[in-house]
């Protein structure tokens, strides 16, 4: 089955710095790759998603790029926020609507 | 409120009981799912539902877990004699079927202590 890494565990960065998360997956049947953010007691939520056949979207200050090939996707934030502070998960699917499984986590902590 | 709900938002149980969780997705959203999620991990998949069908199980999921979505719209997990390791929040969430562009909505889960 699918196996999702995601690197780093913990991520610390200034305000106003880039941070960005790597993850790998096992399955090639995965197309599509939504990243999940998860406030502290919160439930996670989409804040993007890129399918297979797109190499790298943008929205605002956040960007993904994938390569399918290498089976790498990137998460990469500019200008970060102390708001943007939360666990970030990858997570790969073979559709939109079929089971999720979601990498171990990424928690981002943005220094004022 | 139009998103997904869940009930109820907390679970104290003694090892041995049996709980039951409620799940109701966004309305005319086909597809349903359970993930169970333990501190400082990504929600693991336990199965899913198309309308009152269940699609899929996971490994994870014992005999001493069970899912129903009797009539299509909301859903209930039923953990039996539960045990310290099913600790864990449930989440639930949904989506349509079809169309080009879908996500999962998730609810605010279940969290289920066992003593």
């Amino acid at each position: 089955g699918e196996n999702v890494e995601q690197h780093p565990s913990t991520l610390s960065v200034q305000e106003g710095d880039s941070a960005v998360i790597k993850c790998t997956y096992s399955d090639s049947a995965s197309n599509y790759f939504p990243w999940y953010k998860q406030e502290l007691g919160k439930r996670p939520q989409l804040i993007i998603d890129i399918r297979s056949n797109v190499g790298e979207k943008k929205d605002q200050r956040i960007a993904v790029t994938l390569n399918k090939t290498a089976k790498h996707f990137s998460l990469h934030i500019t200008e970060t926020q102390p708001e943007d502070s939360a666990v970030y998960f990858c997570a790969a699917s073979e559709t939109s609507y079929d089971k999720v499984i979601f990498g171990p986590g990424t928690s981002l902590s943005v220094i004022p | 409120d139009t998103g997904v709900s869940q009930n109820p938002r907390h679970k104290i149980t003694k090892r041995g009981q049996n709980v039951t969780f409620r799940c109701d997705p966004i309305s005319e959203h086909n597809r349903l799912y359970w993930y169970r999620q333990t501190l400082g991990q990504g929600p693991e998949f336990l199965t899913y539902f198309q309308n009152e069908a269940q699609l899929e199980k996971s490994r994870l999921l014992s005999d001493r877990f069970s899912a129903e979505r009797p009539k299509g719209s909301f859903s209930t997990l039923e953990i039996q004699r539960t045990e310290q390791g099913d600790s864990a929040m449930y989440l639930c969430a949904s989506t349509p079927l079809g169309g080009s562009d879908n996500e999962q909505f998730f609810g605010p889960g279940t969290r289920l202590t066992v003593l």
